[in-house]
């Protein structure tokens, strides 16, 4: 598998609780960026790792939200006490920090979050 | 405040037509342009890039143009088909190093057969 792979794909869950998406990216990416987008927008930009280090973090995360990616390999998106407005699909994206002329985002499939 | 804005939400265009999709933005210096294509329920694939001191690139039947005076992308699809039909993201990325993306809206494209 060459592509960025997100799970859960679909999560359905009651206002309150913490969900956890993971995302894998392409094997010899060492940067990770996690998106949300909700219908009709575009994807907005949350946070962004290079290796293992979080290097830049939106004012969209929350202090409900927390990303990490602890050995520089797969990524998880955690958030706790998920309200209403944190639906969406949360996006990851990888990219080879070496080929720095293209800035080609490749992008997983996404995992859609609807909280009741 | 910075803002990119996609000239409308919907384009229907006839197949075998030109489509054309404009992005604009303020308060903004691009090092780059991106242009995406995102399926629904899908994430957004890459489709091409274009740097500030170049006028256009091509990619088979697409087209891109970027203009930092009017500050304004174009994006061309020429000899357009059904499967074509999507929605086109255009991205900007502030600085070289520092590739946060910021997406416009998009616009979904249907071709009509």
């Amino acid at each position: 598998d060459t592509g960025v792979s997100q799970n859960p794909r679909h999560k359905i869950t009651k206002r309150g609780q913490n969900v956890t998406f993971r995302c894998d990216p392409i094997s010899e990416h060492n940067r990770l960026y996690w998106y949300r987008q909700t219908l009709g927008q575009g994807p907005e930009f949350l946070t962004y790792f290079q290796n293992e280090a979080q290097l830049e973090k939106s004012r969209l995360l929350s202090d409900r939200f927390s990303a990490e990616r602890p050995k520089g390999s797969f990524s998880t998106l955690e958030i706790q006490r998920t309200e209403q407005g944190d639906s969406a699909m949360y996006l990851c994206a990888s990219k080879d920090g070496a080929v720095t002329n293209t800035g080609e985002l490749f992008f997983g499939e996404g995992s859609r979050l609807t909280v009741l | 405040s910075q803002k990119i804005e996609q000239n409308s939400e919907a384009l229907n265009i006839q197949e075998g037509k030109t489509a054309t999709l404009t992005c604009n933005y303020t308060n903004y210096s691009p090092a780059y342009l991106q242009w995406y294509r995102q399926d629904p329920g899908r994430g957004p694939v890459f489709l091409l890039l274009i740097r500030e001191n170049e006028k256009e690139k091509r990619k088979e039947r697409l087209k891109v143009t970027f203009d930092t005076t009017l500050k304004q992308s174009l994006f061309h699809i020429t000899a357009s088909q059904p499967a074509d039909s999507a929605t086109y993201l255009c991205a900007l990325v502030g600085e070289f190093g520092n590739e946060k993306l910021t997406f416009g809206t998009g616009t979904r494209l249907t071709i009509i057969p």
